[in-house]
């Protein structure tokens, strides 16, 4: 089982609507989650940290279900600009001081005008 | 403006050759690494250093060396060993070791055998 699993999509969205993606994670002793923006053929960019009481930064909003073991990222009134691939990023928290940074293999958005 | 520079964007490489891929930051940060990504997969970790003049393996080291001689400066070397080096290859920074947060990342090199 991969460490961190996420859908590939690709997800084709219209312009406005509101989209979901989650993120699963299989070491339960994980510490820090993130979703990263990656635009084509770019580096990922950090898009926001994931707390456990769930956060919003403006359209985004991102949760984390421990139980579950896996984040989510909220993105609403979606804009052309949101297309991109959604990198979800876990530190496993065992190795070398919590910052190893796992990547999933991405979550394909494209917004469609 | 303070950031990490990757050079060159594109490397094409012979088969049986040593390439070095530069990485510089003028960041002032203390810890630098390298992660390979391949269609299909999540960014992996080759090698990071948290000081200078000291550097460690991460997932995938096999065929690749690293220096850190200078603060500023981490340059990766595929050797020939690396059996599938074609890949995008991204180098990133951050403050110190010991937190998962503050990561800058260098726009890339995407190598390619031929």
């Amino acid at each position: 089982r991969k460490e961190v699993e996420q859908d590939p999509g690709p997800f084709n969205v219209p312009e406005g609507a509101t989209v979901a993606f989650n993120c699963t994670y299989s070491n339960s002793a994980s510490q820090s989650f993130f979703w990263y923006r990656q635009d084509c053929r770019k580096e990922p960019k950090l898009l926001m940290s994931v707390y456990s009481s769930g956060n919003e930064d403006g359209r985004f909003t991102a949760q984390l279900n421990r139980a579950s073991q896996y984040i989510s990222l909220l993105i609403r009134d979606s804009k052309l600009s949101d297309s991109a691939t959604y990198l979800c990023v876990v530190t496993p928290g065992s190795n070398f001081g919590n910052e190893k940074l796992t990547f999933g293999t991405g979550t394909r958005l494209t917004i469609i005008p | 403006d303070g950031g990490i520079t990757q050079s060159p964007k594109y490397l094409f490489r012979k088969e049986g050759q040593n390439v070095t891929l530069s990485c510089e930051q003028n960041l002032n940060h203390d810890a630098m690494y390298w992660y390979r990504q391949d269609p299909g997969q999540g960014l992996r970790l080759i090698y990071y250093s948290q000081i200078v003049n000291d550097f460690q393996k991460g997932d995938i080291a096999e065929g690749y060396s690293v220096s850190r001689e200078k603060k500023e400066s981490f340059p990766l070397t595929v050797t020939s060993a690396q059996k599938n080096p074609t890949a995008f290859y991204l180098c990133a920074s951050k403050v110190r070791a010991g937190t998962p947060r503050g990561y800058t990342f260098g726009s890339g090199t995407r190598l390619t055998v031929v």
